[in-house]
Order: structure tokens, then sequence, then C-alpha cells
């Protein structure tokens, strides 16, 4: 089935640290991946949506500056929480949509980064 | 609007006992429908998926119906182990492209 790969799975660094999350579909292509935020005891936040080629697209209320997204190829995203401070922990999860599929065929998951900043 | 409701856990059952968690779902269209399953630190792992009304998906022993009538996607297995602890979602998409999700059910299954 289809697999996506999410590194690190668990960071924890002092606060004003940039940190980089990756991302990566490893059996197919996704022009489309997406980012998420999951507080304990809750669903998932949409926070972005990573478009290949083109700039990310932000929910309202994330800010941009804050949490950069980069997707260079069909197959890797990156999101990089810089300055991170202690408000940023939390469970990071992202997502993929192979492109062939078409519009509704599920999102498989990373297995999520645990991001602490102390 | 687009919106997925599931049932309050935690569910707490003895192994072997039977699984309902209910999903309901508001929708234009016939949308796509999933069940994900989240066990304790990790990602969500796709759990089956029904594509259009009276579908069927089953993986794993658990099934779910896509009932327009009702406009639900029920989960049920009929005889839960230990491994199925889990935190399961019920999603589909929105108009826009972006997966909606239920607020997640907790299961506990006892030995």
């Amino acid at each position: 089935g289809a697999v996506v790969s999410q590194h690190p799975s668990r960071v924890i660094c002092k606060s004003g640290t940039s940190v980089k999350i990756e991302c990566r579909s490893l059996d197919f292509q996704a022009t489309t991946m997406f980012w998420y935020r999951q507080f304990p005891k809750q669903s998932l936040m949409l926070m972005a949506t990573s478009n290949e080629g083109s700039k990310a697209t932000y929910e309202q209320g994330v800010e941009k500056d804050k949490f950069l997204i980069n997707h260079a190829s069909l197959t890797l995203s990156t999101l990089t929480v810089t300055s991170a401070h202690p408000e940023d922990s939390s469970f990071y999860i992202c997502s993929a949509r192979d492109v062939a599929g078409g519009a509704n065929q599920p999102q498989h998951f990373g297995d999520g980064t645990r991001l602490s900043i102390l | 609007g687009d919106s997925v409701t599931q049932m309050e856990g935690p569910v707490t059952l003895s192994e072997e006992a039977f699984l309902t968690i209910n999903c309901t779902y508001t929708a234009t269209g016939y949308p796509s429908l999933f069940w994900y399953v989240q066990y304790p630190g990790e990602g969500l792992q796709l759990l089956l998926k029904a594509t259009k009304a009276d579908d069927k998906g089953s993986n794993k022993g658990f099934e779910a119906t896509y009932r327009k009538e009702t406009t639900s996607f029920h989960l049920e297995k009929g005889s839960v182990q230990v491994s199925d602890s889990a935190v399961y979602f019920c999603a589909r998409y929105n108009q826009g492209g972006k997966l909606i999700f239920g607020q997640g059910t907790e299961l506990s299954v006892k030995p």
C-alpha cells in the first residue's frame, strides 16, 4: 500500500531553534501534501496544503512566516517551524494523496513528529 | 456546512465484544467516506473506505456501510481484540478537497 515517511519522529530542542520536518511519499507521487497539528486527545487540525512547485495554502490563523512549507518535488514536502517556542510543542502529522488516484482517493499519513520545545 | 460527527468516547469493551462506533455526516452530494485508526504515538492509518452509496468497506474484521438514507458510516467489528485499542476517526472530503474529520473515538479493549 501507499507509504508516507515522516522524519524525524521526535525532536526536543531549546526555545528559539528552527526545526525542519520532512514528509516523503515513498511509492507514489503527490502533487499535494497536507500538514496537520494534533493536540492531546483532539482531532487533527489542518495547518496548510502544500502544492508541488508553488506556494502553500495556509489555513486561517496559521502564521506562514512561522511555519514555512516547501514542496520542491513530487515526493517531498518539508515543514520548518522557525524560532520555535514552547507553545509550538505539539504532534505534527503530514499526509499525501496519490496524483493518479483522483480527487476522492484517501490521504496517506506519516507517523507524525512529536516536537517538544524547552 | 460539511461536517462529520462521531459518537463520543472513550468506549471500553471486553475482548471479543461487538463494536459499533457511530459516524454521521452532512454533505452536498455523495463524498467518499473513510475510517482511519491512530495507535498511541503514531500517525493515522487508513482502515477502510467507501466511495458510493451502499458500498461496504472492510479490513481486518472491521466493516462500515455507506448509507445515504441515514447519512451514516458506522464502524463495526464482531469481536474486538486488545490490539484494536486505538483512536478511530471517521472522515470525508469537503467540496474544497480538504479532509474533514470527526472528533475521534477512543477505544479501549480489556483482556
